[in-house]
């Protein structure tokens, strides 16, 4: 079975600051580990994905994950956060010959002016 | 835009309705997967066909099926709707030959199906 544990319910960060989005996961084999965004009435955007290779991995819009194996972890990262970044993020997990995705119950980011 | 179009946006219905919501995957994709978002179980997949075969289950109902046509495009039918039901249902899509590495989803707008 494969599952992902997003910790808090809400992420309050002021803009300019760094934003963390914490995820860990739980998978037989190796994980492909994704990052989805959904805004209000949206469906859900892809932000970026771990397959294998470097552990930083860069994606849409200044988002960074870094996957960390030794703590089964995937964190969402951002330098500089947008008010425009607030939105319900989801972890989600797969692995090799499963191509379903296991979602965490999302994070809301709240961006303070 | 994703490039996967799902209708229709909204639906509301009765309990024990049958309703039909419809998918167009992203052209060239040929896996299209569903997915539930409700508040209480959060996002849970459905069911994955990949050129028009079912090639995986999930927490779907017996009261739920779906299937994918010729075309690519799919259909997700759900009868005798109960007040739980109620949820945002997404489509999503991808090149990934199953089997193999998870490729990229791409994901819908969504229905929303209010049953009352």
């Amino acid at each position: 079975a494969q599952s992902v544990a997003q910790p808090e319910d809400q992420v309050n960060v002021a803009e300019g600051n760094p934003l963390t989005v914490k995820c860990t996961y739980s998978v037989s084999g190796n994980p492909y580990l994704f990052w989805y965004v959904q805004y209000p009435n949206r469906g859900l955007q892809f932000l970026l994905k771990y397959i294998t290779g470097d552990n930083l991995v860069k994606g849409s819009y200044g988002f960074e994950a870094e996957f960390n194996k030794s703590q089964t972890s995937f964190h969402l990262k951002k330098p500089s956060a947008l008010v425009s970044d607030s939105a319900l993020y989801f972890c989600a997990v797969s692995s090799y010959g499963n191509n379903r995705l296991a979602f965490g119950k999302g994070n809301q980011v709240v961006v303070i002016p | 835009d994703s490039g996967v179009t799902q209708t229709p946006k909204h639906l509301i219905t009765a309990t024990g309705q049958r309703v039909t919501l419809r998918c167009s995957p992203r052209s060239g994709d040929l896996s299209v997967y569903w997915y539930q978002q409700s508040l209480d179980q959060g996002l849970q997949f459905l069911i994955h066909y990949y050129n028009g075969e079912e090639r995986a289950k999930g927490n779907i109902l017996e009261r739920f099926s779906a299937q994918q046509f010729p075309d690519l495009h799919s259909e997700l039918n759900l009868s005798s709707l109960e007040l739980g039901d109620s949820a945002l249902y997404f489509c999503a899509s991808s090149v990934a030959n199953p089997g193999g590495f998870t490729d990229t989803q791409y994901f819908g707008p969504g229905t929303r199906l209010t049953v009352l």
